[in-house]
């Protein structure tokens, strides 16, 4: 079955900072995987996937995240912090049994000191 | 276009009473999934349905749960006899399905009932 793991409940950067949220993924066949971002009193909305193709996945807001395959990891990264970039982040895998479920991690809160 | 929509955006109910949860998902998408977010923890997969057959109901945590889709569309999730431990938030998503298996779909989320059992 697959699982994800985020490792780090909560992070903290200064504003400017290099952001990384790390997660850890295992999947029986190549996976397919997501970051959302779930702002305060917000929806969760997709930050970036990958299905595949490029391993180096650029997403919205600057965010981009790298398929390592060796090291079955898919983390976060952005160069320079913002403010508005305090949030929590979910990493997620999809299903690997044909089917539609997604399984999301526990989540990292992102926290960006001024 | 209007995005996903869910009702109640809150809901306070007593120990034991049974509560429905609604979702309009986004016109067209035939994917629709729950999940349940309890504080501090991430989203637990609920249930899911592809048009209004739900293939995959294991995410259902007990036999007080139950969901169903008509139409294609709209969607009920219904607790019956309130447990506290039912206290969390209820997101729904919905999906097209452009990809084989749905595998690789962006899901596009409303924001959530907060349910609250006292």
């Amino acid at each position: 079955a697959q699982s994800v793991t985020q490792l780090g409940s909560h992070v903290s950067v200064s504003e400017g900072a290099l952001v990384l949220l790390r997660c850890n993924y295992s999947s029986s066949v190549p996976p397919y995987l997501f970051w959302y971002v779930q702002y305060p009193n917000q929806g969760l909305q997709l930050l970036l996937k990958y299905t595949s193709a490029a391993t180096l996945v650029k997403g919205i807001n600057g965010f981009e995240a790298e398929f390592k395959k060796s090291e079955t990891s898919f983390h976060l990264t952005k160069p320079s912090a913002h403010m508005s970039d305090a949030a929590e982040y979910f990493c997620a895998v999809s299903d690997d049994t044909g089917g539609f479920k997604t399984i999301f991690g526990a989540g990292t809160r992102l926290f960006v000191k001024a | 276009g209007a995005g996903v929509s869910q009702s109640p955006s809150n809901k306070v109910t007593e120990k034991g009473k049974d509560v429905e949860l609604r979702c309009d998902p986004i016109s067209g998408h035939t994917a629709l999934y729950w999940y349940r977010q309890s504080l501090g923890q991430g989203l637990e997969f609920l249930i899911y349905f592809q048009g209004n057959s739900a293939p995959d109901k294991s995410g259902l945590p007990s036999d007080r749960f139950s969901a169903e889709r008509t139409g294609g569309s709209v969607s009920t999730l219904t607790i019956q006899r309130t447990q506290q431990e039912d206290s969390a938030v209820y997101l729904c998503a919905s999906s097209l399905v452009l990809m084989a298996g749905g595998r690789g779909e962006t899901q596009y989320f409303g924001p959530g009932t907060r349910l609250l059992v006292l």
